[in-house]
């Protein structure tokens, strides 16, 4: 088993939509937890970070499930700019970070 | 802004040559990493490094060699090109100390095809 898998994807959704990601992760002493998206032919870059307690910014909402090993990004009014490759991040020990093979959402007109 | 850049976006090489992939930061991280992404697996960790002249292997290290001669400078070595060494090779940075890994800042990715 992966120690980080997501959702297969692609994710075609129409704008304005809502759309979840789900990520579960198989280390249970796991630190941290992140979300990066990567857009076509460019770098990864954080887009937020996981608390414990679920934390939101703007259309985005993160959470956290540690007894199931999951977390999750929801996306509410789906842009065509949220395009991209989302890259669930699992933070496993000091200094060692797991990258998720990614999800891929096009959003569509 | 942190800014990491790469030598290369683009890089051709023949099977056996020697390949040097550079990685700069300028915002004083102790932390460096080397990646590859393949389509379906993410990014796989190569080599990374806490500080200058130290490196620790990654999950896959085998056929590479790193260099980290000053802070800001992190160089991938591959010593015989092979073909399955075809991939996007990204590089990143972050701060080090108590915290550990965090937020990490990648370049924008060398794309090397080995022929």
């Amino acid at each position: 088993r992966k120690e980080v898998e997501q959702d297969p994807g692609p994710f075609n959704v129409p704008e304005g939509a809502t759309v979840a990601f789900n990520c579960t992760y198989s280390n249970s002493a796991s630190q941290s937890f992140f979300w990066y998206r990567q857009d076509c032919r460019k770098e990864p870059k954080l887009l937020m970070s996981v608390y414990s307690s679920g934390n939101e910014d703007g259309r985005f909402t993160a959470q956290l499930n540690r007894a199931s090993q999951y977390i999750s990004l929801l996306i509410r009014d789906s842009k065509l700019s949220d395009s991209a490759t989302y890259l669930c991040v699992v933070k496993t020990s000091y200094d060692k970070v797991i990258f998720g093979p990614g999800t891929s959402l096009s959003v569509i007109p | 802004d942190v800014k990491v850049t790469q030598s290369s976006r683009y890089l051709v090489k023949r099977t056996g040559e020697k390949v040097f992939l550079e990685c700069v930061q300028d915002m004083d991280h102790e932390n460096m990493f080397w990646y590859r992404q393949d389509p379906g697996l993410g990014l796989r960790l190569i080599y990374f490094s806490y500080d200058v002249k130290m490196k620790e292997k990654g999950d896959i290290p085998e056929g590479y060699s790193v260099s980290r001669e000053k802070k800001e400078r992190f160089s991938l070595i591959l010593e015989s090109a092979s073909t399955n060494q075809t991939s996007m090779y990204l590089c990143a940075s972050t701060q080090g100390g108590l915290a550990g890994i965090n937020e990490q800042f990648f370049g924008p990715g060398t794309r090397l095809t080995v022929l």
